[in-house]
């Protein structure tokens, strides 16, 4: 059973436009969130996190909204650049990450010019 | 942040044979773990790298699989015992240093 879900795959977006990567999780004890980009030869990179205490957290032009009563949380990035093209990844963890982390699946992201 | 160095970055491997993957970090830290990520799939925790005392395994991976070592709080490696091609993977290191986990840059493994 996946206790983290990205259930798009990929996901196209105009250059200049916003994108939305979209996750969920199920298990009501996971209490921090991250996100992570992965290019293809490269370990993960981490992007932005949000604890479960908050709602929203922004980084420059990456953003992370947290909906704990739907266990939803989506990254937005604003505007999308090319060098936004990658896989990107929600991680979520109990105790803040001191156990490890759960991912999802991943969502690979295509900026279009 | 933390600068992870993992050894090797890419091999191939023979049906049956060991290899030895090495994970250096540029701090001291006290949470390593060990990741696994098959091909089209998600990362996967392995197992978390405790110094100075045994590993603590996921479900479905067994230490006489996958044996680590943590001799400081700066290196850890994980070892890929009798592999098959099920293990063709890419693993990777990662640390939590502060309130943000880092990874390596991965050993990609094939197993033929």
């Amino acid at each position: 059973d996946q206790q983290v879900k990205q259930n798009s795959p990929s996901l196209s977006v105009q250059e200049g436009r916003i994108s939305i990567l979209n996750c969920d999780y199920t298990n009501s004890m996971f209490d921090y969130f991250l996100w992570y980009k992965k290019y293809p030869a490269e370990g993960p990179t981490f992007l932005i996190s949000i604890s479960s205490i908050k709602d929203k957290n922004e980084d420059g032009r990456f953003t992370v909204f947290l909906n704990k009563s739907a266990k939803h949380l989506s990254l937005h990035i604003v505007p999308s650049q090319p060098g936004d093209s990658a896989v990107y990844f929600c991680a979520a963890s109990v105790g803040g990450g001191a156990d490890g982390l759960t991912f999802g699946k991943g969502t690979h992201l295509i900026i279009q010019p | 942040s933390a600068v992870i160095s993992q050894k090797p970055s890419r091999d191939i491997c023979q049906r049956g044979t060991s290899l030895t993957i090495q994970c250096q970090v540029d701090s001291q830290v006290t949470m390593m773990f060990w990741y696994r990520q098959q091909p089209g799939q998600s990362l996967t925790l392995i197992a978390t790298a405790n110094q100075g005392s045994e590993a603590t395994y996921e479900s479905g991976f067994v230490i006489d699989k996958f044996p680590i070592s943590r001799p400081n709080l700066t290196f850890s490696t994980l070892t890929v015992s009798n592999m098959s091609p099920e293990d063709s993977s890419i693993y990777l290191c990662s640390v939590v240093l502060g309130n943000t986990i880092y990874f390596g840059e991965g050993s990609w493994l094939t197993v033929v």
